[in-house]
């Protein structure tokens, strides 16, 4: 089975441009997850997406954004970019959730590196 | 609330000694744990997971960890380390709605 899929895994941009990440989740999982990972700040949660809904929502300003498709594949997007924005995106996918909710493993994406000058 | 704490973000051992990566954790509720590691440039692949049931867990690449409540810990142990385990390791705790609280990472460095 494959694996999530990220693209692209490389981004340049510049200050005040925008720019929009994909992340394919592993067939069959509904629940999308992003995150940003920087050496200072670690690995913050940005996002989740199930069946096409926010779930929940991380500490980020209105320019990070996301959606997720009726095929589970989901988009994040970043509005005038700063250049506190470079970082890895990581993407995250995980089965619906059961009956004890929490116990989803996540799988992980490659990321995207997003450098903005 | 839920949230993760990684002691040491740095640790060095050397090929063939005890791996000890530390954790300890808070949660409102049950917790669920995982372990996961990130090679360079790469995502994060899971290690392990607790979830109910036995405290000692077994994962991949001869790993394991073992879940103490009352110490609300939950470290992650290798009897012999190999140049390969050089990574950087996080814990993680997930709550009631799915979301995950990652630690802030330990980096491991194996000396030959």
């Amino acid at each position: 089975k494959a694996g999530v899929t990220q693209t692209p895994r490389y981004l340049i941009k510049t200050r005040g441009q925008q720019v929009t990440l994909s992340c394919s989740p592993i067939s069959g999982h509904r629940s999308v997850s992003w995150y940003q990972q920087t050496p200072g700040q670690g690995l913050q949660f940005l996002f989740e997406y199930f069946s096409e809904t926010q779930r929940n929502k991380g500490n980020f300003p209105g320019r990070f954004s996301g959606r997720q498709f009726s095929n589970s594949r989901s988009e994040m997007n970043v509005s005038t970019l700063e250049l506190g924005d470079s970082a890895l995106y990581l993407c995250a996918s995980s089965l619906p959730p059961g009956l004890a909710s929490g116990t989803d493993t996540q799988y992980f994406g490659p990321g995207t590196r997003l450098t903005v000058l | 609330a839920q949230s993760v704490t990684q002691l040491g973000s740095h640790v060095s051992v050397s090929e063939g000694a005890l791996v000890l990566l530390r954790c300890n954790y808070s949660s409102s509720v049950p917790p669920y744990l995982f372990w996961y590691v990130q090679y360079p440039n790469q995502g994060l692949q899971l290690l392990l997971k607790y979830t109910t049931g036995a405290t000692l867990v077994k994962g991949i690449n001869g790993f394991e960890a073992e879940f103490k409540k009352s110490e609300t810990s939950f470290h992650l142990t290798k009897p012999s380390a190999h140049m390969s385990d050089a990574a950087e390791y996080f814990c993680a705790v997930s709550g009631p709605s799915n979301q995950f609280y990652f630690g802030t990472g330990t980096s491991l460095t194996v000396i030959p």
